[in-house]
């Protein structure tokens, strides 16, 4: 039953840093995707991965890349961290974009 | 016009009370439409979809009103444990993935 699992669960970073943020989901499922979340803004789609193979970008895609490593693995890449990217994190993963989605617990980043 | 609005809140109702959400949407062409529930520094989880007739689950009904193009969540008989942010979730005006609103805070009080 482990669903959707993201690593780690809490990452301090500098600014200039990288950083990889890890997800793999056990479902089978086509589509993965990664949001943020700040306080009064809600979850924002950063980018999504509709099927193995294909990465698009979501709402807010600069500072950060993609990669769908296979159809279970998608990691999110930030090459030079800022404070602006202090976030919670969330992968989640759904059979197709328009039925519900299964999220990790989140990654809880803060770029000082 | 956002394409998810909701209320904000916080909504704070005793136990036992009967609360309602209403969410309203933009894309007149949306077909999928679903609740999650969002419990402080969780991940979201989802609590229900919601289908063009109406439905039920427990104490929890969804309701869609396609001409005014608004979702409601009515919860019944408050528990403490219904205490959550409540996330309005529909597809997007143009994209793939669903688009989420902001939420709307539930406490329910002793």
């Amino acid at each position: 039953n482990a669903g959707v699992t993201q690593t780690p669960k809490f990452q301090v970073l500098k600014t200039g840093q990288s950083m990889t943020l890890q997800c793999a989901q056990d479902m089978n499922h086509n589509s993965m995707y990664w949001y943020r979340q700040d306080p009064g803004m809600g979850l924002r789609l950063i980018y999504y991965s509709a099927s193995e193979g294909t990465t698009d970008k979501g709402e807010v895609p600069n500072g950060y890349n993609v990669s769908r490593l296979n159809k279970r693995e998608f990691s999110l890449r930030l090459e030079s961290a800022a404070p602006s990217q202090t976030s919670v994190y969330f992968c989640a993963s759904s059979e197709e974009g328009t039925v519900g989605y299964t999220f990790g617990s989140g990654t809880r980043l803060t770029v000082v | 016009r956002k394409e998810v609005e909701q209320d904000p809140g916080p909504f704070n109702v005793p136990e036992g009370a009967t609360v309602a959400f209403n969410c309203t949407y933009s894309n007149s062409a949306s077909q999928s439409f679903f609740w999650y529930r969002q419990d402080c520094r969780k991940e979201p989880k989802l609590l229900m979809s919601v289908y063009s007739s109406g439905n039920e689950d427990g104490r929890f009904t969804a309701q869609l009103n396609r001409a005014s193009q608004y979702i409601s969540l009515l919860i019944r008989d408050s528990k403490l444990s219904d205490s959550a942010t409540y996330l309005c979730v529909v597809t997007p005006n143009s994209g793939y993935a669903l688009n989420f609103g902001k939420g709307t805070s539930l406490l329910v009080t002793p």
